[in-house]
């Protein structure tokens, strides 16, 4: 069946530094990929979505790649602040159906 | 609008006793999942909902578990005889169905089974 995974468990940056925290999957009928932040002890919250007719998406200092050739997907955050640091997962859903999850990257923000 | 709103946020029960948690979406999405995380794991799909409509379950729901959405608008999710193994954050999110749109998700619930 599908799934969705991430190359690295834990992540760790210097604040200020920009971060990258990147995600494979498997279903190539996947269109619709989300990235979510979770800080400990509450739900996942939205941080930026892209669909599969597009390479790259930009947002408040948020930039999600994706690479359908090789069904890699990144999240890249600039100029990291001690807020950012949480648990961030990728989700893919193909139409519109139910998301699918991957086990997540901590990110810790050294000062 | 509140977001989506989960209540209990935090259940401890006795191993065998029935819990019932209540899922509270964004007033106009018509869509409403739920799903079940544990420590260190991405959240894992049980159900969702189109209106009143349940469109699907996970094969992993076991026959304890039901949830229902009886008017389209909150849901409920029932787990009987509970057994250790449920313990987990219970997660609710909904989202507007037109294509594909983002889901947004609630608190949770955090069940404690003893």
């Amino acid at each position: 069946g599908e799934s969705v995974g991430l190359h690295l468990p834990t992540l760790s940056v210097q604040e200020g530094d920009n971060s990258i925290i990147n995600c494979a999957y498997s279903n190539s009928a996947s269109d619709y990929f989300i990235w979510y932040k979770q800080e400990s002890g509450k739900g996942p919250q939205f941080i930026i979505d892209i669909r599969s007719n597009m390479d790259k998406r930009q947002g408040q200092r948020v930039t999600v790649l994706l690479n359908k050739t090789v069904k890699h997907l990144s999240l890249q955050i600039a100029a990291t602040q001690p807020g950012d640091s949480a648990v961030y997962f990728c989700a893919e859903a193909e139409g519109a159906q139910k998301l699918v999850f991957g086990q997540g990257t901590r990110l810790t923000i050294n000062p | 609008d509140t977001g989506v709103s989960q209540n209990p946020r935090h259940k401890i029960t006795k191993r065998g006793q029935n819990v019932t948690f209540r899922c509270d979406p964004i007033s106009e999405h018509n869509r409403l999942y739920w799903y079940r995380q544990t420590l260190g794991q991405g959240p894992e799909f049980l159900t969702y909902f189109q209106n009143e409509a349940q469109l699907e379950k996970s094969r992993l729901l076991s026959d304890r578990f039901s949830a229902e959405r009886p008017k389209g608008s909150f849901s409920t999710l029932e787990i009987q005889r509970t057994e250790q193994g449920d313990s987990a954050m219970y997660l609710c999110a909904s989202s507007l169905y037109q294509g594909l749109t983002e889901a947004f998700f609630g608190q949770g619930t955090r069940l404690t089974v003893v």
